[in-house]
């Protein structure tokens, strides 16, 4: 049972430049996170998608936006790139109740770090 | 929103000893899991405990909801446990909001 996948790995961009990132989700997952996780820091909360729809958004600007496919994957796009953008983007997936899977249980996958030149 | 604290920050054993680490939040909370992350970044779950006591292996964690407070306890550390631990929690907003982090250092 494959777990949470992210791609890239790594990245290199510079100011100005947009960059999209992806995430495919658990088996039995149907709801997607993202995350952004600054050197030193917890990570922070960006969207969540369920239902290809956005859900819940914390406290980040427009230029930072997301997709979620039928197949329940997804896309964080950050558009106008800047340094303070360089952080570690977590996505994380987790079931809804009615699948029979404990609901809100989040799994995380393994990152891309994204360096803003 | 809530805030997550944790302590002690920093944390330094020697192989063998045994150690408990606090996660205290300002809100009810509908879920709270404990992680682990390891040197590359990889955030491991290791407990889902909105409320009451588990146990896995040398790790176990209790949150006492009605105190807003949750321990995780790890006993006969081994270097393997060395890393960052984040508490988060979620108030029925589908957003997890992460402590700062303990980092745990194991000495052979």
């Amino acid at each position: 049972d494959a777990g949470v996948t992210q791609s890239p790995t790594h990245l290199i961009k510079t100011r100005g430049q947009q960059v999209t990132l992806r995430c495919s989700p658990k088996s039995g997952h149907d709801t997607v996170s993202w995350y952004q996780q600054a050197l030193g820091q917890g990570p922070q909360f960006i969207f969540q998608y369920y239902e290809e729809e956005e859900r819940q958004r914390g406290n980040f600007p427009d230029r930072f936006s997301g997709h979620q496919f039928p197949n329940y994957s997804s896309e964080l796009n950050v558009n106008a790139l800047l340094l303070g953008d360089s952080a570690l983007y977590l996505c994380a997936s987790s079931p809804t109740g009615t699948s029979g899977l404990m609901p809100d249980t989040q799994y995380f996958g393994p990152g891309t770090r994204l360096t803003v030149l | 929103g809530i805030q997550v604290e944790q302590s002690p920050p920093d944390l330094i054993l020697q192989e063998g000893a045994n150690s408990t680490l606090r996660c205290n939040f300002s809100d009810s909370v509908n879920n709270l899991q404990w992680f682990h992350q390891n040197p590359w970044g990889q955030l491991i779950n290791l407990f889902y405990i909105p409320s009451g006591t588990k146990q896995n292996g040398r790790l176990s964690a209790t949150t006492v909801a009605t105190e807003r407070y949750s321990l995780l306890y790890i006993s006969s550390s081994q270097t393997t446990d060395s890393g960052v631990y984040f508490c988060a929690v979620e108030r029925h907003d589908y957003k997890l909001s992460f402590g700062a982090g303990t980092t745990v250092t194991v000495r052979a």
